[in-house]
């Protein structure tokens, strides 16, 4: 089973700074990672998939990068409504399918 | 556009059974892939079952392989969850995900979750 590490658990930053979260598989996943967001009570929201292909209706400050074992998802610029929790996940080779643990982007 | 509504959560106690029902509109659920993802409390997301289409693939996480079973009715575009057995660590917020057209394990729409809460 790959397993996803995500880093940093938290990240601190202020509207408009530019953001960079991390996704590490314990094993090559190809391009086969996607991202999520998901505010407080809500379901999360497809933001990318394919590591750098961005879902309908996402914004263009939401890019996404990396292949094999090491992925990034950045945020040119944030916005308010963009903190929240982030999640990576892989459909490498499945069954399984797994996530990371998330990353919590809070307002500094 | 895609609406996926949840429904049957509730409190069971260890050992019961439970059955979730996912009711979805506004795209032609006959041709996707279908996904039941569950949260526990404060907790991060954990994929608990997968099935194509038209049922002609099934996959399960092995933490529920044997307790829960996944199936569809297309005539009444309803995804749904058999839960059996179930056991104090299944306590979570379940949610019915769509397959993305790309690739039928992304998940590119969610509903709004159902609550099922095990505990005696």
């Amino acid at each position: 089973e790959t397993v996803l590490t995500q880093s940093p658990g938290t990240l601190s930053l202020s509207p408009g700074q530019r953001a960079t979260l991390s996704c590490r598989a314990s094993q090559s996943v190809s391009s086969y990672l996607a991202w999520y967001q998901q505010k407080p009570g809500q379901a999360p929201r497809l933001l990318i998939y394919d590591a750098s292909n961005r879902a309908t209706g996402i914004p263009g400050r939401f890019s996404g990068s990396g292949s094999g074992t090491d992925f990034t998802l950045t945020i040119s610029s944030l916005e308010p409504e963009d903190f929240a929790v982030y999640y990576c996940q892989h459909r490498s080779n499945w069954p399984p399918i797994t996530f990371g643990q998330g990353t919590r982007l809070e307002i500094k | 556009q895609v609406h996926l509504v949840e429904s049957g959560g509730g409190v069971v106690q260890p050992g019961g059974s439970l059955r979730l029902s996912c009711a979805a509109s506004g795209f032609s659920f006959s041709s996707c892939g279908m996904h039941w993802v569950r949260q526990a409390p404060g907790k991060g997301l954990d994929w608990v079952a997968s099935i194509w289409y038209d049922g002609g693939y099934i996959y399960y996480a092995d933490s529920v392989k044997g307790r829960f079973t996944i199936s569809r009715d297309n005539s009444k575009n309803t995804l749904y969850l058999q839960m059996n057995s179930l056991r104090a660590e299944d306590t979570a917020v379940y949610y019915c995900a769509k397959g993305h057209s790309s690739d039928w394990a992304n998940f590119d729409c969610w509903g709004q979750g159902t609550l099922v809460t095990v505990s005696s």
